[in-house]
């Protein structure tokens, strides 16, 4: 079945750096992917929808210039957290479609701290 | 907007027996509603898929019904193992081209 590769799994990082996200579509290509954010104990939130060679489409209330999304080939996206302060420490998933089953794969999710 | 409800946010039961979970849903008719299962600190997998045309879905010990009258889905898991604990999400893609979640069960099926 499709999947998807997020990298890395954890980071850890310096408030004021940035930290770029991976997420790759191993065996089948994606035009559209998807980033959410997840607070413990709460559901995904959509921040962001990648377009492959053109602009993300980004949900109301997340900031474009914060969060850096790039979608240069069909079968990745990245996410970078720029200047990063505490508060954007969270769980993000990416996720595309499976064409075959209708069903969206995610990513594995990565853990982002800020100290 | 869309309002999706989970109305167990834990559910504890007994190895073997059935565990059924809920989803409730407002302000929207979804031409499909997805069921996901979600293991602490991965992302989600997706479980099954029901269209609104169908009243019911299996999948080996899995089965998921669609009451679009009364705006609720309900997933069942038969002879439920300790390997089913997780969180389980409901999800319908809703207007605005999105996905809309629900905050999730977090199911553990006791030995």
């Amino acid at each position: 079945g499709a999947v998807v590769s997020q990298h890395p799994s954890r980071v850890i990082c310096k408030s004021g750096t940035s930290v770029k996200i991976e997420c790759r579509s191993l065996d089948f290509q994606a035009t559209t992917m998807f980033w959410y954010r997840q607070f413990p104990k709460k559901s995904l939130m959509l921040m962001a929808t990648s377009n492959e060679g053109s602009k993300a489409t980004y949900e109301q209330g997340v900031e474009k210039d914060k969060f850096l999304i790039n979608h240069a080939s069909l079968t990745l996206s990245t996410l970078t957290v720029t200047s990063a302060h505490p508060e954007d420490s969270s769980f993000y998933i990416c996720s595309a479609r499976d064409q075959e089953s209708y069903g969206y794969t995610f990513g594995s999710g990565t853990r982002l701290t800020v100290v | 907007s869309q309002k999706i409800e989970q109305n167990s946010e834990a559910l504890n039961i007994q190895e073997g027996k059935t565990a059924t979970l809920t989803c409730n849903y407002t302000n929207y008719s979804p031409a499909y509603l997805q069921w996901y299962r979600q293991d602490p600190g991965r992302g989600p997998v997706f479980l099954l898929l029901i269209r609104e045309n169908e009243k019911e879905k299996r999948k080996e010990r899995l089965k998921v019904t669609f009451d679009t009258t009364l705006k609720q889905s309900l997933f069942h898991i038969t002879a439920s193992q300790p390997a089913d604990s997780a969180t389980y999400l409901c999800a319908l893609w809703g207007t605005g081209n999105q996905f809309y979640f629900g905050t999730g069960t977090s199911l553990t099926v006791i030995p």
